[in-house]
């Protein structure tokens, strides 16, 4: 069993760029794809980055995923903020028979 | 890619329920489809999935014993009922569609469960 934390809470400001941060509490981060969804307040989840980089058609080129196995973390970054990226972002992943959650961050963009 | 959740519902304790979640523009029984929890103000917590090509089911081991999970290709129709609903069974149910076993590629709209006395 891992966990995967997220900090709580980011901001920052409109055009700028942000890095959400994953950590994975134990076992390696590259051992199980990552996945991140956006849930804009009062809305669904939807994809964001699935298999730790792949963008699905439709989400713009300004999300983008990656992993870090010296820290043994994921990360999404959001470059050229816009208000509308203003939202929870999780991330997930696959323990041996179920999937795991990230608590989750709150993205201002102010 | 659609997925369309039933409605919004209010049980009391005890009370069984069955949710729905019809899939359309893909091949459903070629994909895992599946729940989500999120409760009030919280986080995302995966219940468990469906092959509906097998019937493969999947479960949380939070939520296995609870909840069931089931499919009806016919109609390309999802499913997640209870028994005997608790109060604290009350949150918001989102399913979704596998883009492979270990995660969501589409998301339905959510269903409200309310269970009150």
């Amino acid at each position: 069993n891992f966990m995967l934390t997220q900090p709580h809470s980011v901001s920052e400001s409109p055009g700028k760029r942000v890095t959400i941060s994953c950590t994975r509490s134990s076992g390696s981060i590259a051992s199980n794809f990552v996945q991140w969804y956006q849930q804009r307040p009062g809305r669904y989840p939807t994809t964001v980055i699935y298999e730790d980089t792949q963008r699905p058609s439709g989400v713009p080129d300004r999300f983008s995923g990656s992993i870090d196995t010296s820290s043994n973390s994921a990360s999404l970054t959001i470059s050229g903020l816009k208000t509308e990226d203003e939202a929870d972002y999780f991330c997930q992943s696959y323990d041996t028979t179920k999937w795991v959650f990230g608590g989750g961050t709150k993205l201002t963009v102010l | 890619v659609q997925l369309v959740q039933s409605g919004a519902e209010v049980k009391k304790p005890g009370e069984s329920l069955k949710i729905s979640c019809k899939g359309s523009g893909y091949s459903f029984t070629k994909k895992w489809i599946g729940w989500v929890r999120q409760m009030p103000g919280k986080g995302l917590e995966w219940v468990g999935v469906i092959y509906p090509g097998d019937s493969d089911t999947r479960y949380s081991p939070s939520f296995q014993g609870h909840v069931t999970i089931s499919a009806d290709e016919s109609i390309t129709t999802a499913y997640l009922q209870w028994s005997s609903l608790k109060a604290s069974d009350a949150a918001i149910y989102y399913c979704g569609r596998g883009g492979a076993l270990d995660h969501f590629d589409s998301w339905g709209q959510g269903t409200l469960v309310t269970v009150s006395s």
